[in-house]
């Protein structure tokens, strides 16, 4: 069945370094993919998004980059700060063209001063 | 900037009762959506409306109903609530594909069910 996955449950960083966080999709089908950031006792924020006609696309601090071959995703998140500790979650809108998306279960991203 | 706003933080019922969760956008957006999120489970759709007066049902949909009547606002109505409903519920909203897809989420309610 369709699933967004992410590879790894929680991500430890030193503030300063910069953090990786990956997703995996499974619907080949998906052509636009979103990155949320959730902080605690909050509703996901937007961070970035990507069409599959583009490899990269930068924001402020944050790259995303997509590879369709391997049905790849991941968020760069450069001189990370205390302010980036959250969950992290991809989403994808698959096949259904209806504005429903297919969301991962998300990274927890923890950063060490 | 898009606003969703929810109407309670924080909310306690108890078994059998029944709950009203308001939901509202600013942004004209067709779509509205609810979802419920518990940990391990990630976010699961219940009910989504992509025009007024019209929903479908998501993922989860049973103990549940909604209601659109205003573009603006969309109501997620738990019929008597049961204490497997505790959760935190999360509204968002679109435009309609294919403008965008990017779904603008609320602050969420944290409901506790007693």
């Amino acid at each position: 069945g369709e699933s967004v996955g992410l590879h790894l449950p929680t991500l430890s960083v030193q503030e300063g370094d910069n953090s990786i966080i990956n997703c995996a999709y499974s619907n080949s089908a998906s052509d636009y993919f979103i990155w949320y950031k959730q902080e605690s006792g909050k509703g996901p924020q937007f961070i970035i998004d990507i069409r599959s006609n583009m490899d990269k696309r930068q924001g402020q601090r944050v790259t995303v980059l997509l590879n369709k071959t391997v049905k790849h995703l991941s968020l760069q998140i450069a001189a990370t700060q205390p302010g980036d500790s959250a969950v992290y979650f991809c989403a994808e809108n698959g096949s259904s063209n209806t504005g429903k998306l297919i969301f991962g279960q998300g990274t927890t991203l923890q950063v060490k001063p | 900037d898009v606003k969703v706003t929810q109407s309670s933080r924080y909310l306690v019922k108890r078994t059998g009762e029944k709950v009203f969760l308001e939901c509202v956008q600013d942004m004209d957006h067709e779509n509205m959506f609810w979802y419920r999120q518990d940990p391990g489970l990630g976010l699961r759709l219940i009910y989504f409306s992509y025009d007024v007066k019209m929903k479908e049902k998501g993922d989860i949909p049973e103990g549940y109903s909604v209601s659109r009547e205003k573009k603006e606002r969309f109501s997620l109505i738990l019929e008597s609530a049961s204490t497997n409903q505790t959760s935190m519920y999360l509204c968002a909203s679109s435009w309609t594909p294919p403008s965008t897809d990017t779904q603008y989420f609320g602050p969420g309610t944290r409901l506790t069910v007693l």
